[in-house]
């Protein structure tokens, strides 16, 4: 059984650029779900992905968006990068998305420093 | 709305007693609810969780929790801690009023075990 896995592991990037956070979720998994966490705080949710579409977002501005592929492979994509972007951006997968019971496994992250 | 708040950022005991971390919950149906495990530069890691079954849920790693609907509570405990229960735990709150799984963390309590 193949883990939630995510690229970069960390980056730096500088204000006002973009930046393209890929994740591959655990095998038979067909929901895909984003948290940010800044440091010292919990998990934020950003989005949910099932079947391709958005079906959930928690409160972010439009510039974060995603995309999820046939084979529930997900991207995050945040445009005009800001310093309060800065943080572990944490991918996690799952089945039952309408259920709100399942687990979520999640990847160890990838780490944006933005400058 | 849910959330959870977890009293006590930093919680620091000695090896072998007890360990107690907090965790209150506001949901405006029946919760589900977690307890997740982070290790430094890691991702989440589920502990347990409660889904409406029995209010004493035992985990991972000698963990359990009891749900107390009166007292809005999910505290987590182990009898007898470890130098390896040193990390950050976070609890969490999830619901299927949404319509999707939207799960709703806490700020998380920083375990150190003094040997």
């Amino acid at each position: 059984e193949t883990g939630v896995t995510q690229s970069p592991t960390h980056l730096i990037k500088t204000r006002g650029q973009q930046v393209t956070l890929r994740c591959s979720s655990q095998s038979g998994h067909n929901t895909v779900s984003w948290y940010q966490q800044a440091l010292g705080q919990g998990p934020q949710f950003i989005f949910q992905y099932y079947r391709e579409e958005e079906n959930g977002r928690g409160n972010f501005p439009p510039r974060f968006s995603g995309l999820q592929f046939p084979n529930y492979s997900s991207e995050l994509n945040v445009n005009a990068l800001e310093l309060d972007d800065s943080a572990l951006y944490l991918c996690a997968s799952s089945l039952n998305p309408g259920q709100g019971n399942g687990e979520l496994f999640f990847g160890e992250g990838s780490r944006l420093t933005v400058l | 709305a849910q959330s959870v708040t977890q009293l006590g950022s930093h919680v620091s005991v000695s090896e072998g007693a007890l360990v107690l971390l907090r965790c209150n919950y506001s949901s405006s149906v029946p919760p589900y609810l977690f307890w997740y495990v982070q290790y430094p530069n890691q991702g989440l890691q589920l502990l347990l969780k409660y889904t409406s079954a029995a209010t004493l849920v035992k985990g991972i790693n000698g963990f359990e929790a009891e749900f107390k609907k009166s007292e809005t509570s999910f505290h987590l405990t182990k009898p007898s801690a470890h130098m390896s229960d040193a990390a950050e735990y976070f609890c969490a709150v999830s619901d299927s009023a949404s319509g999707y799984q939207k799960v709703t963390f806490g700020i998380g309590t920083k375990l150190q075990v003094i040997p």
